[in-house]
């Protein structure tokens, strides 16, 4: 099975930096990977697909790159609502592997 | 508008059974594929499977398989998650999401499943 290994696990930043979370496959999924967010109680919603078009209604200051085994998901201009847990998934066959997540905290 | 809406929160003795249920609206149900996914408490996502509802081919991941069953009410739009012989290890959150195109754009709201004697 593919792996995903996510880093950092957690990060602490502040309103207005901009933080980048990665994740790393283990093996060549081309541009099959998602980013999902979490908010604590709450389902997880679609941030990015093919590693970097944007999910309908997702803010530009979002934005994920990557391909093969490499990928990013970059947050500009953090905003308060921006604080929550992030997972990737790769989508290149089953099974559909979660990463192990990066929770985003205020600092 | 698209919805996925899942059947309430369960309380549940060991070795009971659970049935879940996932109830689409807002676009042709036999289109999309649904995806389960399992959230432990405090833990990450995992997933679980997922059913084609065209034909009713259910795929599952390794650790679900055996105790694990989707199923589908095509006429009600709604799909089915079952687990038999229920462990403490299944408590968790459950959570449906249709594939699209092979990732999840929408999901439901999640059903909390407790195990208890």
């Amino acid at each position: 099975d593919i792996q995903m290994t996510q880093s950092p696990a957690s990060l602490s930043a502040s309103v207005g930096e901009t933080v980048t979370i990665t994740c790393r496959v283990s093996e060549n999924i081309y541009s099959y990977l998602a980013w999902y967010q979490q908010k604590q109680g709450k389902s997880p919603q679609l941030l990015v697909y093919n590693a970097k078009t944007l999910a309908e209604g997702v803010p530009s200051r979002f934005s994920g790159s990557g391909s093969g085994t490499q990928f990013s998901l970059k947050i500009n201009s953090l905003q308060p609502e921006d604080f929550g847990s992030y997972y990737c998934q790769h989508h290149y066959g089953t099974p559909r592997t979660f990463g192990g997540g990066t929770k985003l905290e205020i600092k | 508008q698209i919805q996925l809406v899942q059947s309430g929160p369960v309380l549940k003795k060991p070795g009971e059974t659970v049935k879940i249920s996932c109830k689409a609206s807002g676009y042709t149900f036999t289109n999309y594929g649904m995806n389960w996914v399992k959230q432990a408490p405090g833990k990450v996502l995992k997933w679980m499977g997922w059913i084609n509802t065209y034909n009713g081919e259910s795929t599952y991941a390794d650790d679900f398989k055996g105790r694990s069953a989707f199923s589908l009410e095509t006429s009600a739009s709604t799909a089915y998650l079952q687990i038999n012989n229920l462990k403490n290890e299944d408590m968790a959150t459950y959570f449906c999401a249709r594939e699209d195109f092979s990732w999840f754009a929408y999901w439901g709201q999640g059903t909390l499943v407790t195990v208890s004697a």
